[in-house]
């Protein structure tokens, strides 16, 4: 069974310009989360989705959205990048998403550089 | 509010040594917790599951244990190997669908 991916897996932007980013979850999975890590915060929750509903968020600004198709799948956007938003963004998937007991398998990331 | 804190920071250690590390959460009202590893620029690797309603869990040479009561978790690596070395984090799912994380350990394992 394919592991979770992110694309791309490298970006380079300018500040004030806006990134998406893609995560297709495991096969199956229906929740897809969205985590920020940086050296100075560690990892952040951004959000999670499961079935196209965005059903917590995290205390990051309105610039952060994100959103999930009928496959699963799921993007984040981030309009007017600033520098402090370079990070690795990792996505994570798990299983049927009814409850919280469920563990969570993250994708590689994808490394975004702002200059 | 949800804090997770993991001690130490970074742990150096020689290979085939046994070693413990500790997680703490301030809320014990978790649903569970699941410790990772994470190799340089790379995403989690899932070590192990625990649900609240468990003790322990157990993976080859990994044994994690949970105490809600006190809130605290450790792994316990026994005989550690080079390949070992990585930044260990835990993560505590609160319910809500988010899931907090600790700092992490960043453990050396020398050979």
């Amino acid at each position: 069974k394919a592991g979770v991916t992110q694309t791309p897996r490298y970006l380079i932007k300018t500040r004030g310009q806006q990134v998406t980013l893609s995560c297709s979850p495991i096969s199956g999975h229906r929740s897809v989360s969205w985590y920020q890590q940086t050296p100075g915060q560690g990892l952040q929750f951004l959000f999670e989705y499961f079935s196209e509903t965005q059903r917590n968020k995290g205390n990051f600004p309105g610039r952060f959205s994100g959103r999930q198709f009928s496959n699963s799948r799921s993007e984040m956007n981030v309009s007017t990048l600033e520098l402090g938003d370079s990070a690795l963004y990792l996505c994570a998937s798990s299983g049927t998403g009814t409850s919280s007991y469920n563990e969570q398998f993250f994708g590689p990331g994808t490394r975004l550089t702002v200059l | 509010k949800q804090e997770v804190t993991q001690i130490p920071a970074a742990l150096s250690v020689p290979e085939g040594e046994n070693l413990v590390l500790n997680c703490s959460f301030t809320d014990s009202a978790i649903y569970n917790l699941q410790w990772f590893r994470q190799d340089p620029g790379k995403g989690l690797t899932s070590l192990l599951l625990i649900q609240s309603s468990q003790r322990e869990q157990t993976s080859g040479r990994l044994n994690a244990s949970l105490d809600k009561s006190s809130g605290r978790s450790t792994l316990y690596i026994a005989a550690s190997q080079p390949g070992d070395s990585a930044t260990y984090l835990c993560a505590v799912n609160t319910g809500g669908f988010k899931t907090i994380f600790g700092a992490g350990t960043r453990l050396f394992v020398k050979a």
